[in-house]
């Protein structure tokens, strides 16, 4: 089945800097790359999401880049806010069902 | 609100006992998936749904635990003869039947979770 590993698992960065998560998959065969947002007590929230036909997609502050041959995509956060302190998911589909595989999260703290 | 939601959000319960949770999906949302998240990891697929049926389920659900979604829209989850190794988040998500310029069809929306402790 597929392996998602994320990497940092915690990640300090001063307001206004940018911060970058990076995940690896597995399965070649996945095609669909989510990026969860999770604060405390509440369930994951969608920030953004790439699929395989496609290298970048931007929304405002965040981008995710995606490169299929090495089978790994990441996560870029430009001029951060304290309100983007929170934990991260890196997500890859299987093709049949759709089901999710979650890398492990990522911390972020941004400082004032 | 017509996000995913989720009853209950908190669930304390003795080992032994059974506990259901159930899960409303978005409108029309034809696919409901159930997950589980322990502290401090990602969450983990348990099962999913499309429209009343149940497609497939994971080796994380073992002979205790049971899922149904008899009429296609809401979900529930039960846990029979509770461990203290099922504490953890339940999460459910569903995604939306028809594709929209906005929404794909593999868009995961999840609710809030509810939260069971086995003491």
């Amino acid at each position: 089945g597929e392996n998602v590993e994320q990497h940092p698992s915690t990640l300090s960065v001063q307001e206004g800097d940018s911060a970058v998560i990076k995940c690896t998959y597995s399965d070649s065969a996945s095609n669909y790359f989510p990026w969860y947002k999770q604060e405390l007590g509440k369930g994951p929230q969608l920030i953004i999401d790439i699929r395989s036909n496609v290298g970048e997609k931007k929304d405002q502050r965040i981008a995710v880049t995606l490169n299929k041959t090495a089978k790994h995509f990441s996560l870029h956060i430009t001029e951060t806010q304290p309100e983007d302190s929170a934990v991260y998911f890196c997500a890859a589909n299987q093709a049949a069902g759709n089901k999710l595989t979650f890398g492990g999260g990522t911390r972020v703290l941004v400082k004032p | 609100d017509t996000g995913v939601s989720q009853n209950p959000r908190h669930k304390i319960t003795k080992r032994g006992q059974n506990v259901t949770f159930r899960c409303d999906p978005i409108s029309e949302h034809n696919r409901l998936y159930w997950y589980r998240q322990t502290l401090g990891q990602g969450p983990e697929f348990l099962t999913y749904f499309q429209n009343e049926a149940q497609l497939e389920k994971s080796r994380l659900l073992s002979d205790r635990f049971s899922a149904e979604r008899p009429k296609g829209s809401f979900s529930t989850l039960e846990i029979q003869r509770t461990e203290q190794g099922d504490s953890a988040m339940y999460l459910c998500a569903s995604s939306p039947k028809v594709a929209t310029p906005q929404l794909s069809t593999d868009t995961q929306y999840f609710g809030p979770g509810t939260r069971l402790t086995v003491l």
